[in-house]
Protein backbone atom coordinates (compact mmCIF):
# COMPACT_ATOMS: atom_id res chain seq x y z
CA UNK A 1 0.00 0.00 0.00
CA UNK A 2 0.77 3.78 -0.18
CA UNK A 3 3.04 5.33 2.62
CA UNK A 4 3.01 8.56 4.25
CA UNK A 5 5.80 9.04 6.65
CA UNK A 6 5.30 12.57 9.48
CA UNK A 7 7.94 14.81 10.68
CA UNK A 8 8.98 14.79 13.85
CA UNK A 9 7.35 12.04 15.47
CA UNK A 10 7.06 13.69 18.67
CA UNK A 11 8.20 16.79 19.88
CA UNK A 12 8.23 18.94 23.14
CA UNK A 13 8.29 22.79 23.02
CA UNK A 14 7.93 25.82 25.42
CA UNK A 15 4.52 27.92 25.56
CA UNK A 16 5.04 30.45 22.39
CA UNK A 17 6.99 28.18 20.27
CA UNK A 18 5.93 27.70 16.81
CA UNK A 19 6.05 23.96 15.59
CA UNK A 20 5.82 22.78 11.61
CA UNK A 21 4.96 19.43 11.23
CA UNK A 22 5.73 17.74 7.59
CA UNK A 23 3.75 14.95 5.99
CA UNK A 24 4.85 13.37 3.24
CA UNK A 25 3.75 10.41 1.03
CA UNK A 26 6.76 8.24 -0.22
CA UNK A 27 5.73 6.29 -3.36
CA UNK A 28 2.61 7.98 -4.55
CA UNK A 29 1.72 11.72 -5.80
CA UNK A 30 -1.60 13.36 -3.10
CA UNK A 31 -3.11 16.04 -4.78
CA UNK A 32 -5.16 16.39 -1.34
CA UNK A 33 -3.60 15.70 1.94
CA UNK A 34 -5.84 16.05 5.55
CA UNK A 35 -4.69 17.45 8.72
CA UNK A 36 -6.64 15.75 11.79
CA UNK A 37 -6.08 16.19 15.72
CA UNK A 38 -6.81 13.80 18.17
CA UNK A 39 -7.24 14.82 22.20
CA UNK A 40 -6.88 11.66 24.41
CA UNK A 41 -9.75 9.24 24.81
CA UNK A 42 -11.50 11.17 21.72
CA UNK A 43 -11.51 10.46 17.88
CA UNK A 44 -10.06 11.88 14.89
CA UNK A 45 -11.25 15.61 14.15
CA UNK A 46 -10.56 17.05 10.53
CA UNK A 47 -8.85 20.25 10.90
CA UNK A 48 -7.93 21.41 7.36
CA UNK A 49 -7.88 20.43 3.73
CA UNK A 50 -4.73 20.76 1.87
CA UNK A 51 -5.09 20.60 -1.68
CA UNK A 52 -1.41 21.06 -3.77
CA UNK A 53 -1.09 25.00 -5.17
CA UNK A 54 -3.90 26.51 -3.36
CA UNK A 55 -4.88 27.45 -0.17
CA UNK A 56 -6.30 24.91 2.67
CA UNK A 57 -9.63 24.26 3.62
CA UNK A 58 -10.33 24.89 7.18
CA UNK A 59 -13.15 23.19 8.96
CA UNK A 60 -15.12 25.51 11.33
CA UNK A 61 -13.62 26.42 14.70
CA UNK A 62 -9.87 26.24 13.12
CA UNK A 63 -8.10 29.05 13.37
CA UNK A 64 -6.21 29.16 10.18
CA UNK A 65 -3.82 31.69 11.10
CA UNK A 66 -2.78 29.78 14.08
CA UNK A 67 -2.54 26.25 12.05
CA UNK A 68 -0.64 27.47 9.25
CA UNK A 69 -0.94 24.89 6.48
CA UNK A 70 1.47 24.49 3.20
CA UNK A 71 1.31 22.24 0.06
CA UNK A 72 3.80 23.09 -1.84
CA UNK A 73 4.57 19.85 -3.69
CA UNK A 74 2.45 16.77 -4.45
CA UNK A 75 4.44 14.87 -2.32
CA UNK A 76 4.51 17.32 0.87
CA UNK A 77 2.35 19.01 3.34
CA UNK A 78 3.30 21.16 5.89
CA UNK A 79 1.12 22.16 9.30
CA UNK A 80 2.99 24.80 11.52
CA UNK A 81 1.45 25.50 14.80
CA UNK A 82 2.22 29.22 15.64
CA UNK A 83 2.64 30.33 19.40
CA UNK A 84 1.66 26.69 20.37
CA UNK A 85 0.17 26.73 23.67
CA UNK A 86 -0.87 23.77 26.60
CA UNK A 87 -4.04 23.73 24.80
CA UNK A 88 -2.31 23.10 21.34
CA UNK A 89 -0.96 19.97 23.10
CA UNK A 90 -1.92 16.83 20.71
CA UNK A 91 -1.72 13.81 18.57
CA UNK A 92 -1.86 15.86 14.58
CA UNK A 93 -2.40 12.95 11.81
CA UNK A 94 -1.90 13.70 8.35
CA UNK A 95 -3.37 11.81 5.65
CA UNK A 96 -2.80 11.50 2.02
CA UNK A 97 -5.59 10.18 -1.12
CA UNK A 98 -3.89 8.59 -3.98
CA UNK A 99 -5.76 8.73 -6.97
CA UNK A 100 -4.58 5.36 -8.33
CA UNK A 101 -6.05 3.54 -5.16
CA UNK A 102 -9.91 3.74 -4.36
CA UNK A 103 -11.92 5.77 -4.76
CA UNK A 104 -12.27 7.12 -1.16
CA UNK A 105 -9.16 5.36 0.93
CA UNK A 106 -6.85 7.89 2.81
CA UNK A 107 -3.31 6.48 4.11
CA UNK A 108 -2.53 8.28 6.90
CA UNK A 109 1.07 9.11 8.48
CA UNK A 110 2.12 7.77 12.15
CA UNK A 111 1.56 10.98 13.42
CA UNK A 112 2.89 13.63 15.39
CA UNK A 113 2.73 13.99 19.48
CA UNK A 114 3.09 17.21 20.17
CA UNK A 115 3.51 17.88 24.10
CA UNK A 116 3.30 22.12 24.91
CA UNK A 117 5.00 23.20 28.53
CA UNK B 1 -26.31 14.83 17.20
CA UNK B 2 -22.99 13.35 15.98
CA UNK B 3 -22.63 12.33 12.74
CA UNK B 4 -21.16 9.31 13.40
CA UNK B 5 -22.48 7.84 16.73
CA UNK B 6 -20.49 4.01 17.97
CA UNK B 7 -20.82 2.66 21.37
CA UNK B 8 -17.62 3.44 23.45
CA UNK B 9 -17.18 -0.19 25.01
CA UNK B 10 -15.47 -1.22 26.23
CA UNK B 11 -16.08 -4.54 25.27
CA UNK B 12 -14.16 -6.90 27.05
CA UNK B 13 -14.05 -11.19 25.42
CA UNK B 14 -12.42 -13.84 25.80
CA UNK B 15 -10.12 -15.43 23.01
CA UNK B 16 -12.50 -16.95 20.31
CA UNK B 17 -15.31 -15.00 21.03
CA UNK B 18 -17.95 -13.30 18.73
CA UNK B 19 -17.85 -9.86 19.42
CA UNK B 20 -20.44 -7.35 17.01
CA UNK B 21 -20.16 -3.34 17.08
CA UNK B 22 -22.50 -1.07 15.58
CA UNK B 23 -22.24 2.46 14.55
CA UNK B 24 -25.28 4.98 13.14
CA UNK B 25 -24.42 8.43 10.62
CA UNK B 26 -26.41 11.18 10.61
CA UNK B 27 -26.19 12.29 6.56
CA UNK B 28 -28.34 10.38 4.54
CA UNK B 29 -26.59 11.91 1.46
CA UNK B 30 -22.97 9.65 3.16
CA UNK B 31 -21.48 8.06 0.34
CA UNK B 32 -18.49 5.57 1.36
CA UNK B 33 -18.19 3.69 4.32
CA UNK B 34 -15.24 2.04 6.35
CA UNK B 35 -14.07 0.62 9.05
CA UNK B 36 -10.68 1.34 10.33
CA UNK B 37 -9.10 -0.07 13.94
CA UNK B 38 -6.69 2.08 15.78
CA UNK B 39 -4.14 0.56 18.39
CA UNK B 40 -3.23 2.77 21.27
CA UNK B 41 -0.63 6.00 20.17
CA UNK B 42 -0.78 4.88 16.33
CA UNK B 43 -2.29 6.07 13.61
CA UNK B 44 -5.47 4.47 12.59
CA UNK B 45 -5.64 2.02 9.60
CA UNK B 46 -8.22 0.53 7.21
CA UNK B 47 -9.79 -2.52 8.30
CA UNK B 48 -12.44 -2.88 5.52
CA UNK B 49 -14.79 -1.06 2.91
CA UNK B 50 -18.54 -1.86 3.74
CA UNK B 51 -20.50 -1.96 1.23
CA UNK B 52 -24.95 -1.97 0.71
CA UNK B 53 -24.10 -5.91 -0.17
CA UNK B 54 -22.19 -6.94 2.79
CA UNK B 55 -18.70 -7.72 2.73
CA UNK B 56 -16.51 -10.79 4.68
CA UNK B 57 -13.10 -10.51 5.21
CA UNK B 58 -11.60 -13.54 6.74
CA UNK B 59 -12.85 -13.43 10.30
CA UNK B 60 -14.51 -10.12 10.12
CA UNK B 61 -17.98 -9.02 8.39
CA UNK B 62 -19.41 -6.01 7.63
CA UNK B 63 -22.94 -4.86 6.73
CA UNK B 64 -24.23 -1.40 5.82
CA UNK B 65 -28.27 -0.68 5.94
CA UNK B 66 -28.44 2.53 3.70
CA UNK B 67 -32.14 3.01 4.77
CA UNK B 68 -31.71 2.96 8.94
CA UNK B 69 -28.15 4.56 8.27
CA UNK B 70 -26.48 1.38 10.38
CA UNK B 71 -23.11 -0.08 9.50
CA UNK B 72 -22.05 -3.15 11.26
CA UNK B 73 -18.35 -5.15 11.98
CA UNK B 74 -19.07 -8.76 13.32
CA UNK B 75 -15.37 -10.28 14.60
CA UNK B 76 -15.54 -14.04 15.04
CA UNK B 77 -12.80 -16.00 16.97
CA UNK B 78 -10.98 -13.11 18.12
CA UNK B 79 -7.82 -12.77 18.86
CA UNK B 80 -5.39 -11.50 21.25
CA UNK B 81 -4.45 -9.35 18.54
CA UNK B 82 -7.93 -7.95 17.57
CA UNK B 83 -7.78 -5.65 20.89
CA UNK B 84 -7.76 -1.83 19.48
CA UNK B 85 -9.72 0.74 19.41
CA UNK B 86 -12.39 0.35 16.16
CA UNK B 87 -13.36 3.07 14.43
CA UNK B 88 -16.86 3.33 12.19
CA UNK B 89 -15.88 5.80 9.13
CA UNK B 90 -18.30 7.94 6.79
CA UNK B 91 -17.06 9.57 3.97
CA UNK B 92 -18.78 12.79 3.23
CA UNK B 93 -20.39 14.42 0.46
CA UNK B 94 -17.85 17.65 -0.60
CA UNK B 95 -15.55 17.44 -3.72
CA UNK B 96 -13.06 16.57 -1.25
CA UNK B 97 -14.31 13.63 0.24
CA UNK B 98 -13.11 14.29 3.85
CA UNK B 99 -13.23 11.38 6.06
CA UNK B 100 -15.93 11.38 9.21
CA UNK B 101 -15.23 9.61 12.42
CA UNK B 102 -16.87 7.89 15.09
CA UNK B 103 -15.39 8.20 18.55
CA UNK B 104 -14.52 4.56 18.47
CA UNK B 105 -15.28 1.40 20.13
CA UNK B 106 -12.38 -0.37 22.16
CA UNK B 107 -12.28 -4.21 22.04
CA UNK B 108 -9.96 -5.77 24.76
CA UNK B 109 -9.59 -9.58 23.69
CA UNK B 110 -8.75 -11.39 26.95
CA UNK B 111 -6.80 -14.73 27.28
Amino acid sequence: GAVVSQHPSWVICKSGTSVKIECRSLDFQATTMFWYRQFPKQSLMLMATSNEGSKATYEQGVEKDKFLINHASLTLSTLTVTSAHPEDSSFYICSARAEDYSYNEQFFGPGTRLTVL
Amino acid sequence: RKEVEQDPGPFNVPEGATVAFNCTYSNSASQSFFWYRQDCRKEPKLLMSVYSSGNEDGRFTAQLNRASQYISLLIRDSKLSDSATYLCVVSGTGSARQLTFGSGTQLTVLP
